[in-house]
């Protein structure tokens, strides 16, 4: 149980163009979702937290004109790179907070998209 | 404000052998979850070991245990037997229960390589 997917797994789009990576828990109901921003031999960055039917809550210094996110279900959150750039290329991985079956408020990770602008 | 410190940026160890990676972190709350997290080449996080602050027994999982040290602040995890497969970034994490953001701190990461 507990499992997070993200399409696509890797993506290469031209500078100007927009790009939607979706994160989705598979068999449970997940009312926040996060996502993360992790560069080369680095840490995760969370870049927001998305919950279920409400706005999502942006960390400091993150755009949140740039990088839309959605989550209009409780299986379904969407982030949105708007006007990507080459600086936007990174590793982007969502995960799912999950709180039940024996877990407590453990994060569950989907595979991560790989965003190459050129 | 709280923070997770990782002082091993790289550690290695022979396979079968047994390897420990410490993890220091700073908070004033008293009710918080600490967490272990691997990440292999793959990249796909997971979850190795929980272990919640209220509990003094330390958490196991097979061959992983944690020494949890409340007063000291520290979480440190050892791996026995090491295996070629245990060759990861390793993060430490915690999530403090009261900020109700359920937001994750992470460390900066410990790349462990296992050798054959």
């Amino acid at each position: 149980g507990a499992v997070v997917s993200q399409h696509p797994s890797w993506v290469i789009c031209k500078s100007g163009t927009s790009v939607k990576i979706e994160c989705r828990s598979l068999d449970f109901q997940a009312t926040t979702m996060f996502w993360y921003r992790q560069f080369p031999k680095q840490s995760l960055m969370l870049m927001a937290t998305s919950n279920e039917g409400s706005k999502a809550t942006y960390e400091q210094g993150v755009e949140k004109d740039k990088f839309l996110i959605n989550h209009a279900s409780l299986t379904l959150s969407t982030l949105t790179v708007t006007s990507a750039h080459p600086e936007d290329s990174s590793f982007y991985i969502c995960s799912a907070r999950v709180v039940a079956g024996g877990h407590y408020n453990e994060q569950f990770f989907g595979p991560g998209t790989r965003l190459t602008v050129l | 404000a709280q923070t997770v410190t990782q002082s091993q940026p790289e550690m290695s160890v022979q396979e079968a052998e047994t390897v420990t990676l410490s993890c220091t972190y700073d908070t004033s709350e008293s009710n918080y979850y600490l967490f272990w997290y691997k990440q292999p080449p793959s990249r796909q996080m997971i979850l190795v070991i929980r272990q919640e602050a209220y509990k003094q027994q330390n958490a196991t999982e097979n061959r992983f245990s944690v020494n949890f040290q409340k007063a000291a602040k520290s979480f440190s995890l050892k791996i026995s037997d090491s295996q070629l497969g245990d060759t990861a970034m390793y993060f430490c994490a915690f999530i403090l229960l009261r900020s109700g953001t359920y937001k994750y701190i992470f460390g900066t990461g410990t790349r462990l390589k296992v050798l054959a």
